[in-house]
């Protein structure tokens, strides 16, 4: 079974519709991540959290939402949907930072969202 | 603000060698990531320099100038798998948080 999984892997929806995308890893980490993947501009944060009861906004945050139930899982909302939202989108979680070495992301394996 | 500078697409020759750079400027830089992406998959972590110098992990190793902003990923003996995206990230320290810039990525494609 994967470490970090995400539901759906695939959606395709419609304007206006909200939209709910789901993570869950059984890494036992602490800090869990959400990244949306475009064509020629790499991965970026749209939101972070490093615990339970921490949330903390990415670059591009606004028109989306996350809940962070458990520890395991982190859930990226998207109010009401618009084409420009179309993109790939990845679940990360990472161990803290111990000292000078800064722990690795691990990824989920994507979900392709689509709005026409 | 925070920029990494990776060149868009790459060729190279089946058993062959290919230095991919990166160069970035930011602020509170607090160590780089390079990571492979093959097409429609998850990025996976390759390697870590937080201190200047060069990394062997087997066939793959980074080396890190901080002073000068710059970072490669070198990939030895090179495999057609190994055609995939070579993601640079930084990181960088702000608002109290380190926090994982990304590259656009370098689309390596390996040929027989």
């Amino acid at each position: 079974d994967a470490d970090v999984t995400q539901t759906p892997r695939n959606r395709i929806t419609k304007t206006g519709k909200r939209i709910m995308l789901e993570c869950s890893q059984t890494k036992g980490h602490d800090r869990m991540y959400w990244y949306r993947q475009d064509p020629g501009l790499g991965l970026r944060l749209i939101y972070y959290s490093f615990d339970v009861k921490d949330i903390n906004k990415g670059e591009i945050s606004d028109g989306y939402s996350v809940s962070r139930q458990a520890q395991a899982k982190f859930s990226l909302s998207l109010e009401s949907a618009i084409p420009n939202q179309t993109a790939l989108y990845f679940c990360a979680t990472s161990d803290h930072d111990r000292g000078y070495s800064n722990q690795p992301q691990h990824f989920g394996d994507g979900t392709r969202l689509s709005i026409l | 603000g925070q920029n990494i500078d990776q060149p868009t697409e790459m060729t190279a020759t089946e058993g062959a060698i290919v230095q991919i750079n990166c160069t970035y400027q930011t602020s509170g830089f607090n160590g780089l990531f390079w990571y492979q992406q093959h097409a429609g998959e998850a990025p996976t972590f390759l390697s870590y320099n937080v201190l200047d110098g060069l990394e062997e992990k087997g066939r793959f190793s980074s080396f890190l100038s901080r002073s000068k902003g710059y970072s490669y990923l070198l990939l030895k003996e090179l495999q057609m798998k190994d055609s995939a995206s070579y993601l640079c990230a930084v990181y960088h320290f702000s608002g109290g948080y380190n926090k994982l810039i990304f590259g656009a990525g370098t689309r390596l494609a390996v040929h027989p």
